[in-house]
């Protein structure tokens, strides 16, 4: 298994309050995304990076800010969590801009 | 821009029978796909990729998926369902570069009937 290790793995919040899950890897790879999973909308991408410093937004990235200032951590902050980011956060990674993904065990997130 | 159509949310089959899940992509460039499956309560595992050798691949599982450029396709097909494959499918796809999205489809939940 990809060494992708997400922390934490359960976390209940309350609205308003900042949110920080964090994604660490052991491969060295370039490449870090941070998706969303819901019933329905299969797996959304929040934001990724290809590189350290070097990130962009994917398709539902409204609320959320992403850091990576060192190629194995990649950090996901909802700054005032609201009950409509409830959900399964997971993290992936790739080696290159062609290579698979592999991908951590989730976050399960509730925001009460 | 990228993006994957799964058809049909939900597929039932019998021990036995032909797995046919559906994937069509839309791409303005060749483009890199891949299938991975999810177990419940579990992360997404990597059943076969296309990256413009063989169109016809072989992954894990017994599964295989053929790409079509004239049909924009990859469909996932096993000849024979084990109770064991019961599970979600996703169809992703993304361009090759030095940035790029990894996008997936909505996913198909593959239920097997004794």
């Amino acid at each position: 298994d990809a060494g992708i290790t997400q922390s934490p793995r359960h976390k209940v919040t309350e609205t308003g309050t900042p949110v920080t899950l964090r994604c660490h890897q052991t491969e060295n790879h370039r490449y870090m995304y941070w998706y969303r999973q819901d019933p329905g909308h299969g797996l959304r991408l929040i934001h990724y990076s290809y590189g350290v410093k070097d990130t962009d937004k994917g398709e539902v990235s409204d609320g959320y800010s992403v850091s990576r200032s060192k190629t194995e951590d990649f950090l996901l902050t909802l700054e005032s969590a609201t009950s409509s980011q409830t959900s399964v956060y997971f993290c992936a990674i790739s080696e290159t801009g062609n290579t698979e993904a592999f991908f951590g065990q989730g976050t399960r997130l509730t925001v009460v | 821009a990228q993006s994957v159509t799964q058809l049909g949310s939900h597929v039932s089959v019998s021990e036995g029978a032909l797995v046919l899940l559906r994937c069509n992509y839309s791409s303005s460039v060749p483009p890199y796909l891949f299938w991975y499956v999810q177990y419940p309560n579990q992360g997404l595992q990597l059943l076969l990729k296309y990256t413009s050798a063989a169109t016809l691949v072989k992954g894990i599982n017994g599964f295989e998926a053929e790409f079509k450029k004239s049909e924009t396709s990859f469909h996932l097909t096993k000849p024979s369902a084990h109770m064991s494959d019961a599970a979600e499918y996703f169809c992703a796809v993304r361009r090759g570069g030095a940035t790029n999205k990894l996008i997936f489809g909505t996913g198909t939940l593959l239920a097997v009937q004794p």
